[in-house]
């Protein structure tokens, strides 16, 4: 079964500290690899994708086939990082259906 | 932002009342999603659409049913509303493959 596991429901860091969220997947061939950010009181908006390979306000993300992760860095934390996050592995599920899940999120908060 | 907009924005209704909730998009997507969020559970695929009335169950499907007769308009309806289904729901619209998904504001429903 597709499955997507961010095992930390909360993480705490201080300002400057590294920040590491992760992402396990378990999908049948190469799925799709997003992290997608959520503000308070605002709508999620992607955060960066793994195709790109970019980084995004600091943030980066590695893809490691072999134990199937995605984990999202930051090397310095900042207090406007404090959000909730978001791992989207996607992938065509049959014919043309585009299945996009998401795994539970983890909740940053970055202390001063 | 994206064109895309959810209708009505809040909402309380009784038991046993039907709801529809409205995602309205402008940007000619193939893919809509409708999600729900709760607490501790993330956000949850409740039905999606790959094409004018071709949708396809998520993982919390049950007492929920969608309708998409044009490709703008993904309605969502809770054809007997229960207070386990007070939650924030958002719709979420996407081109194709390796592209960002967009989301809308959400709709927070008050089942009482």
């Amino acid at each position: 079964a597709q499955r997507v596991t961010q095992p930390e429901k909360l993480l705490s860091v201080f300002k400057g500290a590294p920040v590491e969220l992760k992402c396990n997947y378990s999908y049948s061939g190469s799925p799709e690899l997003f992290w997608y950010v959520q503000y308070s009181r605002q709508r999620l908006q992607l955060l960066l994708r793994h195709i790109s390979r970019e980084s995004i306000k600091g943030f980066t993300a590695d893809l490691n086939k072999g134990e199937t992760s995605f984990h999202l860095k930051k090397p310095f934390a900042q207090e406007e990082d404090s959000a909730m996050y978001y791992c989207a592995p996607s992938r065509v599920s049959g014919g043309s259906n585009y299945k996009l899940t998401f795994g539970k999120g983890t909740l940053l908060t970055v202390n001063p | 932002d994206a064109g895309i907009t959810q209708s009505p924005r809040h909402k309380v209704t009784e038991t046993g009342t039907p709801v529809t909730l409205r995602c309205h998009q402008t940007e000619n997507h193939r893919y809509m999603y409708w999600y729900r969020q709760d607490p501790g559970h993330g956000l949850r695929l409740i039905h999606y659409s790959y094409g004018v009335k071709d949708t396809d169950k998520g993982e919390v499907s049950d007492g929920y049913s969608v309708s998409r007769s044009k490709t703008e308009d993904f309605l969502l309806t809770l054809e007997s509303a229960t207070s386990s289904q007070t939650s924030v729901y958002f719709c979420a619209i996407k081109g194709g493959s390796n592209t960002e998904a967009f989301f809308g504001q959400g709709t927070r429903l008050t089942v009482v």
